[in-house]
């Protein structure tokens, strides 16, 4: 099984700053990774996928790279909406599909 | 309008069995493979079953594989999780959520709580 490991746990910045969320897999995944948005009581939101193509509807300050183990989220600006868990997930090797434990994006 | 909407979670027993549905609408509901994801309270998200489109293929976590079925009925457009043998560890919002291919979810419901617990 293909282990995600997120890092930071949790990462406290402010509207206007830009944020970098990494995701390390426990093996080569190619670029087979995918990057989703989770707000409490809502439905996650698929942002990222294949590692740097932007789902249909996610605006241009979200932005995925990386290949192989080591990958990044980097929103370029924060937005208030944009406080929310995130959650990376690997597609190379499945059964089982595996996410991330997630990171937090807090308001500081 | 396009969507999922997920149904029939709630309060059972440990040993228990609980059939949880996800209705689809506004796509071709059988282009699509789906999927059963689950939340426990406090954690994160955790794949648990798919079936593809001719519900000739499906898999199963570990976690789930033996107690828990998957199934789809095309015609009325609905995604079905039977879960038996249920047991505290079950506990979880369970989403059901649309396959884009291959292995990743461009569209989920907003989730059921199931409750195992005596």
């Amino acid at each position: 099984e293909i282990v995600l490991t997120q890092s930071p746990a949790t990462l406290s910045l402010s509207p206007g700053e830009r944020a970098s969320l990494s995701c390390r897999a426990s093996q080569s995944i190619n670029t087979y990774l995918a990057w989703y948005q989770h707000k409490p009581g809502q439905a996650p939101r698929l942002l990222i996928y294949d590692a740097s193509n932007r789902a249909t509807g996610i605006p241009a300050r979200f932005s995925g790279s990386g290949s192989g183990t080591d990958f990044t989220l980097t929103i370029s600006s924060l937005e208030p909406e944009d406080f929310a868990v995130y959650y990376c997930q690997q597609r190379s090797d499945w059964p089982p599909i595996t996410f991330g434990q997630g990171t937090r994006l807090e308001i500081k | 309008e396009v969507q999922l909407v997920e149904s029939g979670g709630g309060l059972v027993q440990p040993g228990g069995s609980l059939r949880l549905s996800c209705t689809a609408s506004g796509f071709t509901f059988t282009s699509h493979w789906m999927h059963w994801v689950r939340q426990a309270p406090g954690k994160g998200l955790v794949w648990v079953a798919h079936i593809n489109t001719e519900m000739t293929y499906t898999t199963y976590a570990d976690s789930v594989k033996g107690r828990f079925t998957i199934s789809r009925d095309n015609a009325k457009n609905m995604l079905y999780l039977q879960m038996d043998s249920l047991r505290a560890e079950d506990t979880a919002v369970y989403y059901c959520a649309r396959d884009v291919p291959h292995q990743y979810f461009d569209l989920w419901g907003r989730g059921t709580l199931v409750t195992v617990s005596s």
